[in-house]
């Protein structure tokens, strides 16, 4: 299976600033990443797909980049709304998995 | 309304069974792909099954043998059969659904998640 490493676990940050998460793949997963966003007691919101592109209604703040073993999500502009766990996933080769999770914490 | 609505959870003895159900509405169910995805208690993800709009189904290891994935397009249903259960099978399962214009397997629509809890 393709394990996905994502860090920091966990971060610390304030409305504002600009927030970068990454997502290490254990095997080359060309483009085929996605980014998603879960707040407490929801289902997790997909984000961004093919590593870089931006889902529909999705806030332009929000920019993914990448491709083979290492992906990036950026947050330009933390919103308080943005405060929440991210998590990856990769569809390169099966079975399809999500890295451990980020969770994003107010300052 | 664009939804997926789970039921069926509940608490199961190790070995047991447990159907679960997803009503879907507001789209188009017979031409999306869909899935279940389960969440531990310690908040990890985990994919469990896929079918294909041709009715082709897919799991990992984990769940192979012993979960079964079907639909029924008449009814905008899909259903996620579970035998054999195991204490590690303790989680939300959530029925999702991939996007059409999108080749690749990614969960743009999710439902609110069904409790399954195997204890003794």
């Amino acid at each position: 299976d393709t394990q996905l490493t994502q860090s920091p676990s966990f971060l610390s940050a304030s409305v504002g600033d600009r927030v970068i998460i990454t997502c290490r793949a254990s095997q080359g997963i060309s483009s085929y990443l996605g980014w998603y966003q879960q707040k407490p007691g929801k289902a997790p919101n997909l984000l961004i797909y093919a590593a870089s592109t931006l889902q529909s209604g999705v806030p332009s703040r929000f920019s993914g980049s990448g491709s083979g073993t290492e992906f990036t999500l950026t947050i330009s502009s933390l919103q308080p709304e943005d405060f929440a766990i991210y998590y990856c996933q990769q569809l390169n080769s099966d079975p399809l998995t999500f890295g451990g999770g980020t969770k994003v914490d107010i300052k | 309304e664009i939804q997926l609505v789970e039921s069926g959870g509940g608490l199961v003895q190790p070995g047991g069974s447990l159907r679960l159900s997803c009503a879907a509405s507001g789209f188009i169910f017979r031409k999306h792909d869909m899935h279940w995805v389960r969440q531990s208690t310690g908040g990890g993800l985990e994919w469990v099954s896929a079918i294909g709009t041709a009715g082709d189904t897919f799991y990992p290891d984990s769940v192979k043998g012993r979960f079964t994935i079907s639909r029924e397009n008449a009814k905008n249903s899909l259903y996620l059969q579970m035998n054999s259960l195991r204490v590690e099978d303790t989680a939300v399962y959530y029925c999702v659904r991939s996007p059409v214009e999108l080749v690749d397997w990614y969960f743009d629509l999710w439902g609110r998640g069904t409790l399954v809890s195997v204890s003794s």
